[in-house]
């Protein structure tokens, strides 16, 4: 059974970097046609998808978000990170990984999520 | 740009059965859907994939209560014999070229 564990710093300060790790046991991040995606949610809103990673090492972005987003992957340790630049109130959030099948070009289903872990940002 | 809308609240009763909607926008009528659901305090959980057809095929160990319809430009969840555990989010999402990924606004479900 796939299964994805997020962790990472639960505070950060405003204008640093968020950074998060998803570790996978159960699967190989490097298996074909599987997508590694993050994906937020702030305090009683609504899901918002962050951006991904490919087996390839390919990765795409939330065009909101791009400009502060980077998304990596460690194939030795079977997991992947993301780190958030210039981070404010806003970017306050649980965030979730997960994994999906590629489809027209994009992460399509996703099938199996991590638990989430909450990141506050606050000074 | 796609726009994925669902009513904000819903409610049945316990037992009842209750259908869900997501409704596509305006030329994204085609686009398959999927269904997730998130219990309070916890990490969403993939309920099923709907197509325009309507066929539909669920992730691992999810119930026979729940299934899924196509209508138009509409995807819909319905779940049969509500249990109190089914009270929750539900959110739909879809993917696609350009589109990248989208959530929609979600609704929560209510057991009476």
């Amino acid at each position: 059974q796939l299964q994805l564990q997020e962790s990472g710093s639960g505070l950060v300060k405003p204008s640093q970097t968020l950074s998060l790790t998803c570790a996978v046991s159960g699967g190989s991040i490097s298996s074909g046609g599987y997508s590694w995606s993050w994906i937020r949610q702030p305090p009683g809103k609504g899901l918002e998808w962050i951006g991904y990673i490919y087996h390839s090492g390919s990765t795409d972005y939330n065009p909101s978000l791009k400009s502060r987003v980077t998304i990596s992957e460690d194939r030795s340790k079977n997991q992947f990170s993301l780190k958030l630049s210039s981070v404010t109130a806003a970017d306050t959030a649980v965030y979730y990984c997960a994994r999906a099948e590629m489809d027209l070009g994009s992460p399509s289903v996703f099938d199996y999520w991590g638990q989430g872990t909450l990141v506050t940002v606050s000074s | 740009q796609l726009v994925l809308t669902q009513s904000p609240s819903a409610s049945a009763s316990l037992g009842a059965s209750v259908k869900l909607t997501c409704t596509l926008s305006s030329g994204h009528s085609t686009y398959t859907i999927a269904w997730h659901q998130q219990q309070p305090e916890k990490g969403p959980r993939y309920l099923m994939k709907v197509n325009r057809d309507g066929s539909h095929n669920k992730g691992d160990g999810i119930p026979d209560r729940f299934s899924g319809s196509s209508s138009g430009a509409e995807r819909y969840l319905t779940i049969s014999s509500l249990q109190s555990e089914d009270e929750a989010d539900y959110y739909c999402q879809t993917w696609g070229y350009d589109i990248r990924v989208v959530f929609g606004g979600g609704t929560k479900l209510t057991v009476l």
